[in-house]
């Protein structure tokens, strides 16, 4: 079975700080897609980054990265110079590309809080 | 484009009762997923449509929930004879493309509570 584990329930971070969310993942698929999705209180669900796991190369996205280690089956995203706006909770999501199935399995999340 | 939208927002409902819930995904979108989630847990998924056609149902979908996609377009998701249990926010999501695994566009969810 598909796993996706993320083993912080909650994070602070001061603000103009750097925090990294952690994010690991099970499966027997050579090819997927991962993502970190982002959703402020009482808001919709947004994508903050995404992952090809063929490629090498880590994502960025302006203050948003990501740490993508194949072999671990980990993928952490660092979010640098926090902002007040990044207060949310943080979703991994893996979603294989070679099975036939385009179903994205999520992990139970992390409540980061950014202090002033 | 005016995202995923969601009705109702907020749905209360005595126990035993049915709710049916509607989703109108991003227009030239061909896949719909429907995702349920409960207070501090991640999205766990139900069902998705890659446009009328249901690939794919999660075991947790018991006989009492029912979704369909009549004509590629907008998605029903019926629950019926309702329990307490299945208060949660229901989510949908659309994306686009066959093939490739497009993000996830979400609505704001129809967030059910059971009485």
């Amino acid at each position: 079975a598909q796993t996706v584990t993320q083993s912080q329930p909650e994070m602070s971070v001061q603000e103009a700080e750097t925090v990294t969310l952690s994010c690991t993942y099970d499966t027997s698929e050579n090819n997927y897609y991962l993502f970190w999705y982002k959703q402020p209180p009482s808001r919709q669900m947004i994508l903050v980054i995404r992952q090809e796991a063929y490629k090498q190369q880590n994502a960025t996205e302006n203050r948003f990265s990501v740490n993508f280690q194949k072999a671990a089956k980990s993928f952490s995203l660092k979010i640098s110079d926090s902002q007040l706006g990044d207060t949310a909770m943080y979703f991994c999501a893996f979603s294989p590309s070679t099975s036939g199935t385009y179903k994205y399995i999520f992990g139970t999340g992390t409540r980061l809080k950014v202090l002033a | 484009d005016t995202g995923v939208s969601q009705n109702p927002r907020h749905k209360i409902t005595k126990r035993g009762q049915n709710v049916t819930f509607r989703c109108d995904p991003i227009s030239e979108h061909n896949r719909l997923y429907w995702y349920r989630q409960t207070l501090g847990q991640g999205p766990e998924f139900l069902t998705y449509f890659q446009n009328e056609a249901q690939l794919e149902k999660s075991r947790l979908l018991s006989d009492r929930f029912s979704a369909e996609r009549p004509k590629g377009s907008f998605s029903t998701l019926e629950i019926q004879r309702t329990e307490q249990g299945d208060s949660a926010m229901y989510l949908c999501a659309s994306s686009s493309r066959t093939g490739s695994n497009s993000p996830l566009h979400f609505g704001n969810g129809t967030r059910l509570t059971v009485t």
